[in-house]
């Protein structure tokens, strides 16, 4: 069974540059496998920052980019400020219809 | 805009069997594919299934598998989930989510509460 990989915690400066990854217990992440991320703050639905490893969503500031480093998604956020504090989840397609998620990194801005 | 919106959600017995609904608007519901994504109690999120827009083909997680059901109706823009042999580790908020390009989770609902306890 094949685990998708998070940073369970991060930290960040404000007007700091962080990035969150996300990988798998055994192989590489491409673009094939259409990588989104999420944010998600306490008791919030999550929201859609990132889709298609580097598509922002509608509405997402241009703080928020994504990319394939080495064999892994990433997601940097450039500039960071006190509300991008926030549990970050990523989500790949790993084919046949199957969806996993990571296990989520937990960004703190301080 | 788009909008989701979940019901059905309550406490029920393990073994017991719940229907929960996700009803659609803001969007051509019938043209895009639509998941089930659950969040246990403190703990990340979890994809659970998806359908794909005309109901072809339905995917499951394994610890759904054989006991969940996705279904929808686009007469209604309403997607179902059927909840069987619910366990306690069941136990979630469950949200509804539309496709984007790629197939991933986009649009969200605000989610509803599934208590599997005795």
């Amino acid at each position: 069974q094949t685990v998708v990989t998070q940073e369970p915690s991060f930290s960040v400066s404000p007007g700091g540059t962080v990035t969150l990854t996300c990988g798998l217990s055994s192989g590489s992440v491409s673009t094939s496998y259409y990588p989104s991320w999420y944010q998600q703050t306490p008791g919030q639905a999550p929201r859609t920052l990132i889709y298609s490893t580097n598509t922002r969503s509608s509405g997402v500031p241009d703080r928020f980019s994504g990319s394939i480093l080495g064999n892994k998604a990433a997601l940097t956020i450039t500039g960071a400020q006190a509300d991008d504090e926030s549990d970050y989840y990523c989500v790949l397609y790993m084919g046949s219809g199957i969806r996993v998620f990571g296990g989520g990194t937990k960004l703190t801005v301080l | 805009q788009v909008q989701l919106v979940e019901s059905g959600g309550g406490v029920v017995q393990p073994g017991g069997s719940l229907r929960l609904s996700c009803a659609a608007s803001g969007f051509t519901f019938s043209s895009y594919g639509m998941h089930w994504v659950r969040q246990a109690p403190g703990k990340g999120l979890e994809w659970v299934a998806f359908i794909r827009y005309d109901g072809s083909n339905k995917y499951y997680a394994d610890s759904v598998k054989g006991r969940f059901t996705i279904s929808r109706d686009n007469s209604k823009n309403t997607l179902y989930l059927q909840m069987n042999s619910l366990r306690a580790e069941d136990t979630a908020v469950y949200y509804c989510a539309k496709e984007i390009h790629g197939g991933n989770p986009d649009d969200w609902g605000q989610g509803t509460l599934v208590t599997v306890s005795s």
